[in-house]
């Protein structure tokens, strides 16, 4: 079991629904990160939140908006997105911006 | 830009036969490598992280090195619990992870 919770891990959804991603930590880490990973390609960078604050958007479409409530919590709200976007959907997180992340298991997010 | 290449893509091995995973890298002002292990439908798991050439870390049957330009990970009598793919990451001057391709092992019995 990894010490980074994501729910849920599986997800469907059609291209004109409002979804979330849920990702909780409580090691105290102070940085958190969105990754999208397709199948067998490595993880790519979406969002960083720096002590609660984003710090780096990778040039991610709208339709992915990433919201940090407090130190220990990260969402990811979904709308309308593509049948391109279905992926596993990875957050992480470390105790700074340059330190070891540490990965929870994803989301499987499936897009009809 | 910061790049990472991973050499081989795939690698089977027989129990107990070792062998080294290469992960070749150009980044500008290193600030460290990081070894994951990712086993399928899994999130990354985190196994080393090494800061400057010359650094070596242990961790059970693995051992990480690092030059100047690369870094292996030696897998000595692996196990079949071993397989997985292993991914190699760089941090250079910014908070970004950059990730090579993984290579894939598959240990038979």
């Amino acid at each position: 079991d990894t010490e980074v919770t994501q729910t849920p891990k599986h997800l469907v959804m059609g291209m004109t629904n409002k979804k979330s991603l849920k990702c909780e930590q409580h090691m105290g880490h102070r940085a958190m990160y969105w990754y999208k990973q397709k199948a067998k390609k490595p993880p790519e960078l979406m969002f960083v939140y720096s002590y609660e604050k984003l710090s780096i958007n990778e040039s991610v479409p709208s339709r992915f908006s990433p919201e940090c409530p407090n130190s220990s919590l990260l969402n990811l709200h979904l709308h309308a997105l593509q049948p391109e976007d279905s992926a596993l959907y990875l957050c992480a997180s470390s105790q700074d911006p340059l330190s070891p992340q540490h990965f929870g298991d994803g989301t499987r997010l499936s897009i009809l | 830009e910061d790049q990472v290449t991973q050499s081989p893509e795939a690698l089977r091995l027989q129990e107990g036969e070792s062998s080294s995973l290469n992960c070749s890298y150009t980044v500008s002002g290193l600030r460290g490598l990081f070894w994951y292990r990712q086993d399928p439908g899994k999130g990354p798991e985190f196994l080393f992280t090494l800061y400057s050439a010359g650094e070596e870390k242990e961790k059970e049957r693995l051992k990480a090195t690092l030059t100047k330009k690369e870094s292996f990970l030696h897998i000595t009598a692996p196990k079949p619990e071993d397989s997985a793919t292993y991914l190699c990451a760089v941090q250079g001057g910014s908070e970004k992870l950059v990730f090579g391709k993984g290579t894939k092992l598959t240990v038979n019995p």
